[in-house]
């Protein structure tokens, strides 16, 4: 099992340009998130969704869009990025029973100038 | 709205001695879950260790256990006999009933020294 990925690990944008973080995982969870990571401010919940078709606003949802067309896919989108998004990007799943433990990809480096 | 606090910024510990990290979080919730996870500079989030609100027992995993006092909202974590791979980010996190987030705190960094 790849667990949960991230695709791409890192990318640069210019003011304006819009971009797409996919997200993967083959463990048949029903829950999906994306958090964004700056220093100093610990992990922030961006969106989140609870089953394939539904997404919901988490903390810092301002700017960005998601989507969960396939159970096993979450997308973030950017439309028209900031420099106050660069940051990491962290997507997690995880089941809908028992202790809910997430499962955390390995992150995607943004900067934006 | 949950918040979780880690007060310790950065903590500093030899090898083979103990430490003990600190986590403060405010809930109106019985029924939650607190977590430890561990972000070494590869980034990655590692699950160290879990702690149902419900249970009294603290949790332990080999060389990591926590000191959870419900009244008090406190969840320490503390690491024994340290090792150079402890070095990391240490957050502490509490996860809501739904089971739809978890909250973090802003992190520890943890240097172990030879």
């Amino acid at each position: 099992n790849a667990g949960v990925t991230q695709t791409p690990k890192f990318r640069v944008l210019k003011t304006g340009q819009s971009m797409t973080l996919l997200c993967a995982q083959d463990m048949n969870h029903e829950y999906m998130y994306w958090y964004r990571q700056d220093p100093g401010m610990g992990l922030r919940l961006i969106h989140y969704s609870v089953g394939e078709g539904t997404t919901a606003k988490g903390e810092v949802p301002d700017g960005y869009n998601v989507s969960r067309l396939k159970k096993q896919n979450f997308l973030l989108g950017l439309e028209s990025a900031a420099p106050s998004q660069t940051s990491v990007y962290f997507c997690a799943s995880s089941p809908r029973t028992g202790w809910h433990e997430q499962f955390f990809g390995p992150g995607t480096r943004l900067t934006v100038l | 709205a949950q918040t979780v606090t880690q007060s310790q910024p950065e903590m500093s510990v030899q090898e083979a001695e103990t430490v003990t990290l600190s986590c403060t979080y405010d809930t109106s919730e019985s029924d939650y879950y607190l977590f430890w996870y561990k972000q070494p500079p590869s980034r990655q989030m590692i699950l160290v260790i879990r702690q149902e609100a419900y249970k009294q027992q603290n949790a332990t995993e080999n060389r990591f256990s926590v000191n959870f006092q419900k009244a008090a909202k406190s969840f320490s974590l503390k690491i024994s006999d340290s090792q150079l791979g402890d070095a990391a980010m240490y957050f502490c996190a509490y996860r809501n009933q739904a089971g739809t987030a978890l909250i973090f705190g802003k992190g520890t960094t943890l240097s172990v020294s030879s």
